[in-house]
């Protein structure tokens, strides 16, 4: 599915490297989100994006920093992360907040 | 919010159907049914939307009784590559897009 993309599709990381993921969706959507899914647990979301204004922080630690620059992209920065910031890290986007949201493949991240 | 409660897990075997029954009690007026398919490290697939009765499409149907307090996701004849945890979520707003633990469906030969 071309829908929303997210690069890259696996990342390794150590706890002092600054890196960050991509997403873009071709749906002409409006909203998007940065989802955590960690081994064996439900997806945890973690931003959200109306508009390219961010609507919601679910107490997402620093470390994890997003930016929209327009309503087609999406990035998540990170900075010194911690072995347990290791998961799936997912993009989604929506037609006004109230859509159907669709998912990006994901980003598989490993942080030692 | 309205919680949801569905199986831990289920097994099939391929060419039968299968019904994933969801709880969903609290349901408020507005709230939409919508479930979704997740295969192992990938992202959920959104597979069919309901408010009441009946909704088919090419994928699956929607069962949702009148009193809107449970909803039964059905999958015709299904196939090895339905092998998948399927969730049910109850809301409108983003807020209460909250994925739960879903259902591990396993079909076997």
């Amino acid at each position: 599915e071309t829908g929303v993309t997210q690069t890259p599709r696996h990342l390794v990381m150590g706890m002092t490297n600054k890196k960050s993921l991509k997403c873009e969706q071709h749906l002409g959507h409006n909203a998007m989100y940065w989802y955590k899914q960690s081994a064996k647990k439900p997806l945890e979301l973690m931003f959200v994006y109306s508009l390219e204004e961010r609507v919601e922080n679910n107490s997402v630690p620093s470390r994890f920093s997003p930016e929209c620059p327009n309503s087609s992209h999406l990035f998540l920065h990170l900075h010194t992360l911690q072995p347990e910031d290791s998961a799936l890290y997912l993009c989604a986007s929506s037609q006004g907040l109230t859509g159907t949201q669709y998912f990006g493949p994901g980003t598989r991240l490993l942080v030692l | 919010l309205a919680k949801t409660t569905q199986p831990i897990s289920m097994d099939s075997y391929e060419g039968q159907e299968v019904n994933i029954t969801c709880s969903h009690n609290n349901i408020a007026t507005n709230d939409y049914i919508t479930w979704y398919q997740q295969f192992p490290s990938q992202g959920p697939r959104f597979i069919i939307q309901g408010y009441k009765t009946k909704v088919t499409n090419e994928v699956a149907s929607l069962f949702i009784p009148a009193d809107r307090k449970s909803s039964t996701l059905s999958l015709p004849r299904v196939s090895l590559s339905d092998t998948a945890v399927y969730y049910c979520l109850v809301g409108v707003p983003y807020s209460t897009l909250t994925f739960g633990k879903g259902t591990m469906l396993l079909v076997s030969p």
